[in-house]
């Protein structure tokens, strides 16, 4: 199975502030790298996929980048409803799966 | 805009079958592959397997032995059924859809189910 990993676990920020995840893939994935953010109680929501494409109706201020193995999300200036978990997901081969995850927390 | 809408039995005792149902409504069923995902308490996703209408059916090796998929295109509708569950399968089920099947590069997953814990206790 292809390994997700994701950096930070959490993090702490504060309201426009710019925040950067990585998530590295155990091999390289090309650029099948998908997104989710993750509110309390919610399911999962898709924001980018193919590395760098974002999903309709996901605000200009979600970013995604990377290839192979290496992979960022940004988001440029936090906003009170984008506290939540972010998941990486690889979908380059079977068995899909999922970084841990990121907390992003308020300061 | 589809909607998915899951249901099932939320509180299982060891050695039972866990036994959930996702509805498709507003929406085409075939031409995607529907899939369950599963996220025990404060952790991470795992990927349990998918189904198309054909069916067409791929599963997570890890539970591959005591996962069964189905679908009823007649009602859009598919469902998930694990056997033997212990305590290590308390976790939020989810049904999304995908446009492709795993392994074929573009499988991301949108939208998805509401979601149903289901606990396995004694």
């Amino acid at each position: 199975d292809i390994q997700m990993t994701q950096s930070p676990s959490s993090l702490s920020a504060s309201v426009g502030d710019r925040i950067t995840i990585t998530c590295r893939a155990s091999q390289n994935i090309r650029t099948y790298l998908n997104w989710y953010q993750q509110k309390p109680g919610r399911a999962p929501k898709l924001l980018i996929y193919g590395a760098s494409t974002l999903q309709s109706g996901v605000p200009s201020r979600f970013s995604g980048s990377g290839s192979e193995t290496d992979f960022t999300l940004t988001i440029s200036s936090l906003q009170p409803e984008d506290f939540a978990a972010y998941f990486c997901q690889q979908s380059y081969t079977a068995p899909l799966t999922f970084g841990g995850g990121t907390r992003v927390e308020i300061k | 805009q589809v909607q998915l809408q899951q249901w099932g039995a939320g509180l299982l005792k060891p050695s039972e079958t866990l036994s959930l149902t996702c509805g498709v409504y507003d929406g085409s069923f075939s031409g995607y592959f529907w899939t369950w995902i599963r996220q025990p308490p404060g952790k991470g996703l795992e990927w349990i397997g998918e189904i198309n209408h054909v069916p067409s059916i791929n599963s997570n090796p890890s539970l591959k032995s005591r996962v069964i998929i189905s679908v009823d295109t007649s009602k859009k509708q598919f469902s998930l059924r694990l056997t033997s569950v212990t305590a290590a399968d308390t976790a939020v089920y989810y049904c999304a859809r995908s446009l492709v099947p795993a392994g074929r590069g573009l499988a991301w997953f949108d939208p998805w189910g509401q979601g149903t814990l289901v606990t396995v206790s004694s």
